[in-house]
């Protein structure tokens, strides 16, 4: 069973720029959280969503902002980027409406501003 | 709020033996999960093992026993025989409650070496 894939593995932006980070889940699950562990800062949450909608969300600027596809792949975006946005985002799944908490988790796209 | 504290920052052990890893929580949610993952140098999330608050027994699994003490708050991890490929760092999280979605809040993370 292939796990959870994230693309890219790296990603180098200029501040201000934007950034698009994609997450694909494990087969059969259906929500999706996005974490951010910056240095320093441990794993931050940031968006969980199930079943296409944001159902929450972390204490994030607005400029953070992502979806879910019908296949449950889902995508963060991140806007007018800052220096401090320079961390490891690291997608998990997990199946939903089950009382399986499990979450699991992808490899992670590195995001360096400069 | 929710809290999860692991006060080791760094842990040596020797290769065959048992460390114990720290972790306490704080919580008014009377239903919660804890878990235990491990992340390698690579960054990927490794889940390790699982413990519900109405679990009456401490989870196990392989080499790893979750040492679950309620009225404590405290939710240790055990890996018994160590290996050099259990170097790591190790993150204690807790599950909020099911109508949060289940996000996790996790700890500072302890630095794990095994040495040879």
């Amino acid at each position: 069973e292939a796990g959870v894939t994230q693309s890219p593995t790296h990603l180098i932006k200029t501040r201000g720029q934007q950034a698009t980070l994609r997450c694909s889940p494990i087969s059969g699950h259906t929500s999706v959280y996005w974490y951010q562990q910056a240095l320093g800062l441990g794993l931050q949450f940031l968006l969980w969503y199930d079943e296409g909608e944001e159902r929450n969300r972390g204490n994030f600027p607005p400029r953070f902002s992502g979806r879910q596809f019908p296949n449950y792949s889902s995508e963060l975006n991140v806007n007018a980027l800052e220096l401090e946005d320079s961390a490891l985002y690291l997608c998990a799944s997990r199946p939903g409406h089950t009382r399986s908490y499990e979450q699991y988790f992808g490899p992670g796209t590195r995001l360096t501003v400069t | 709020a929710q809290k999860i504290t692991q006060t080791q920052p760094g842990m040596f052990v020797q290769e065959k033996e048992a460390v114990t890893l720290d972790c306490t929580y704080d919580t008014s949610d009377p239903s919660y999960g804890l878990f235990w993952y491990k992340q390698p140098s690579s960054g990927e999330m490794i889940f390790l093992i699982y413990q519900g608050s109405y679990d009456q027994q401490n989870a196990t699994e392989g080499r790893y026993s979750l040492n679950f003490q309620k009225a404590r708050k405290s939710a240790n991890l055990v890996i018994s025989a160590s290996q050099l490929g259990d170097s790591a760092m190790y993150f204690c999280a807790m599950r909020e409650g099911y109508n949060q979605g289940g996000k996790l809040i996790f700890g500072q993370g302890t630095e794990l070496s095994v040495k040879p």
